[in-house]
């Protein structure tokens, strides 16, 4: 079965600070998302990778960085913390190579609840 | 990239049969329709995908048109635990996976 797991369930953070998030997957994906969820908004998709070293931007990646320097690993970045950022973050993974993974399904961790003050 | 429309919401009682349709007008020759369903607290996961026709595993089945411009999940005989939000998803040659905004199914007892 595969696990993403996330590092941390719940997180608090004041503004201003640089805040990590991880994220970790044991199937060996090339692919890996990072989103937010706030209430009536769904999931928006912020960055992802589909290979080490290799990101592409999402719908909303204003205020945010990442980092994938081994493939398992998948780290995003609050350079800045905004009240604005305050949500839940999830990660997911899914198989597949050079992007075109389609037919195959998104693995997602449980989720960081991050407040900052 | 294809935009997927959903109800904000539907109720049912349980033992019924529910289903969600989702609209995806401009879905590309190569795009596949994935569904998702989240609790609350946890990750959204993976229930059903189809590319025409009918797909059924032993959570849901899903229904696709011809046309292939919406989409329809079906579940069977409800229960309690049934409740969640439930995501469609079109799927395809494009790397960003864009999600709606889901429908949040509320089974009453």
């Amino acid at each position: 079965d595969v696990k993403v797991t996330q590092s941390s369930r719940y997180l608090v953070k004041r503004t201003g600070e640089k805040v990590f998030l991880e994220c970790v997957q044991d199937m060996d994906h090339e692919n890996m998302f990072w989103y937010r969820q706030d209430p009536g908004l769904g999931l928006r998709l912020i960055y992802f990778s589909y290979d080490v070293k290799m990101k592409e931007k999402g719908d909303i990646p204003e205020g945010y960085s990442v980092s994938r320097e081994k493939k398992e690993r998948f780290s995003l970045i609050l350079e800045s913390a905004s009240t604005n950022q305050t949500s839940m973050y999830l990660c997911a993974s899914r198989k597949g190579a050079g992007g075109a993974s389609y037919n195959s399904p998104l693995h997602f961790g449980n989720g960081t609840r991050l407040t900052v003050t | 990239l294809a935009k997927t429309t959903q109800p904000i919401s539907m109720d049912s009682y349980e033992g019924q049969e529910v289903n969600i349709t989702c609209s995806h007008n401009n879905i590309a020759t190569n795009d596949y329709i994935t569904w998702y369903q989240q609790f609350p607290s946890q990750g959204p996961r993976f229930i059903i995908q189809g590319y025409k026709t009918k797909v059924t595993n032993e959570v849901a089945s899903l229904f696709i048109p011809a046309d292939r411009k919406s989409s329809t999940l079906s579940l069977p005989r409800v229960s309690l635990s049934d409740t969640a939000v439930y995501y469609c998803l079109v799927d395809g040659s494009a790397r960003q996976l864009t999600f709606g905004s889901g429908t949040q199914l509320t089974v009453l007892p």
